[in-house]
């Protein structure tokens, strides 16, 4: 059984840099089957993209996020990262750490999502 | 950008069928994927690639994707399916994942 979990610090200040990993178990990071994906979830609001990575290291970005946005992969570690800079209250969100088949772009497995609050 | 727009709510009684649409230009090229979202809960799969379940998701659970609307469709429907419902395509053009607004199922 796959299993996703997301971690990293709770609460951010303002432009400061959101760093958060996730760690996959029960499955390879590497296997070619599949995306490495980010999606957040303001409070009460719904499902934005931030981006995903490939094994090989290759990346897509939303065009909304994409300067401020930086994914990396660890297959040691069988973990995957995400930066984001110059964080605003706006970035306040359930981020989720996902898994997205290759050629369906569909996301079979999530984390439990962990919120960051941007705050002073 | 590509835009996917979906009713904000759909109420429907116990027993009853509901029917949750994702409209899109020309959304019916593309491939649709559904998830439920309980409060307090990551989105899980429900339908993917317009029409089919993962393993474990009820049959009540289908999918349609026709011209500009995507439709999912619960059978029976259940208390336990009160939830929001998000569908999701795959924008080539763009290169993005492109989410709707969300739908709020209730169950009267």
């Amino acid at each position: 059984q796959v299993q996703l979990q997301e971690s990293g610090p709770g609460l951010v200040k303002p432009s400061q840099t959101l760093s958060l990993t996730c760690t996959v178990s029960g499955g390879s990071i590497s296997s070619g089957d599949y995306y490495w994906s980010w999606i957040r979830q303001p409070p009460g609001k719904g499902l934005e993209w931030i981006g995903y990575i490939y094994y090989s290291g290759s990346t897509y970005y939303n065009t909304s996020l994409k300067s401020r946005v930086t994914l990396s992969v660890d297959m040691s570690k069988n973990q995957f990262s995400l930066k984001l800079t110059s964080v605003t209250a706006a970035d306040t969100a359930v981020y989720y750490c996902v898994r997205v088949g290759y050629s369906s772009f569909a996301g079979d497995y999530w984390g439990q999502g962990t919120l960051v609050t941007v705050s002073s | 950008s590509y835009v996917l727009t979906q009713p904000p709510s759909v109420s429907v009684a116990p027993g009853q069928t509901a029917r949750i649409t994702c409209g899109g230009n020309n959304i019916g090229s593309k491939s649709v994927h559904w998830y439920q979202q309980k409060p307090g809960q990551a989105p899980v799969l429900v339908v993917y690639d317009d029409r089919d379940r993962p393993s474990g998701i009820p049959e009540r659970f289908s999918g349609s994707n026709s011209g500009n609307t995507a439709t999912l469709t619960i059978s029976r429907v259940e208390a336990g399916d009160e939830a929001d419902y998000y569908c999701q395509v795959w924008d080539s053009s763009s290169d993005h994942v492109v989410f709707g607004g969300g739908t709020k199922l209730t169950v009267l």
